[in-house]
């Protein structure tokens, strides 16, 4: 079956550090692949997503590249703000009909001023 | 547009008592999720609808109900409250699967004591 694999958490950074948050799946087929954010006290909320292989998602500063060949989608900031503090979900969509969402654990990000 | 509504907020539960869930979508989406957050798990599925009148169980479908006579309106259903079931629990909604953006509600925390 489908599953995510996410970096074990938390990550605390300081403001204006690089952040990398990785991601791997396994799936048959072409997936299609998300990140979801989670702020205090809320529901999730899309922050970018993927739909075929070597795909860039993009958003509010933050990147993920679809990697086929290592079956990665890791989320990419280049500079994080306090303000980014959150659950971050990687999730994947597979290629089948029927096929429900299925997400990674959450990586709970701190950023520090 | 509200999105998607979820009430109540909180709620504490005896064992063994029973309570509904209320879910409540206005962007005429025919997908509808249920899910449950449990700490460092990530989400489960629990049921889902793909328009009213059809439902199906999802990942962890034991000890809830589901019901779907309306477009908009998705409630879950626990019959017999118990500790395992101590979670927050997300409704969601979608256009379709896929490559589709789900929808989060802001969530309802339930404790079983």
């Amino acid at each position: 079956g489908n599953s995510v694999t996410q970096m074990e958490g938390p990550v605390t950074l300081s403001e204006e550090a690089f952040l990398t948050i990785n991601c791997t799946y396994t799936a048959t087929g072409y997936p299609s692949l998300f990140w979801y954010v989670q702020y205090p006290g809320e529901g999730l909320q899309l922050l970018l997503k993927a739909t075929k292989a070597d795909d860039k998602g993009s958003n509010k500063g933050f990147e993920a590249t679809y990697r086929k060949e290592t079956t990665s989608f890791h989320l990419e900031k280049g500079s994080v703000q306090v303000s980014d503090s959150a659950v971050y979900f990687c999730a994947l969509s597979g290629e089948t009909s029927g096929s429900r969402l299925t997400f990674g654990e959450g990586t709970q990000l701190t950023v520090n001023p | 547009n509200a999105g998607v509504t979820q009430t109540p907020k909180f709620r504490i539960l005896k064992i063994g008592q029973s309570m509904t869930l209320q879910c409540a979508q206005d962007m005429n989406h025919n997908y509808m999720y249920w899910y449950r957050q449990d700490p460092g798990m990530g989400l489960k599925l629990i049921y889902y609808s793909v328009g009213a009148g059809i439902t199906d169980k999802g990942e962890v479908p034991n000890g809830y109900n589901v019901s779907r006579s309306t477009t908009e309106d998705f409630p879950l259903r626990l019959e017999l409250a118990a500790p395992s079931q101590t979670s927050v629990y997300f409704c969601a909604s979608s256009y379709s699967e896929g490559v589709y953006e789900q929808y989060f509600g802001p969530g309802t925390r339930l404790t079983v004591t």
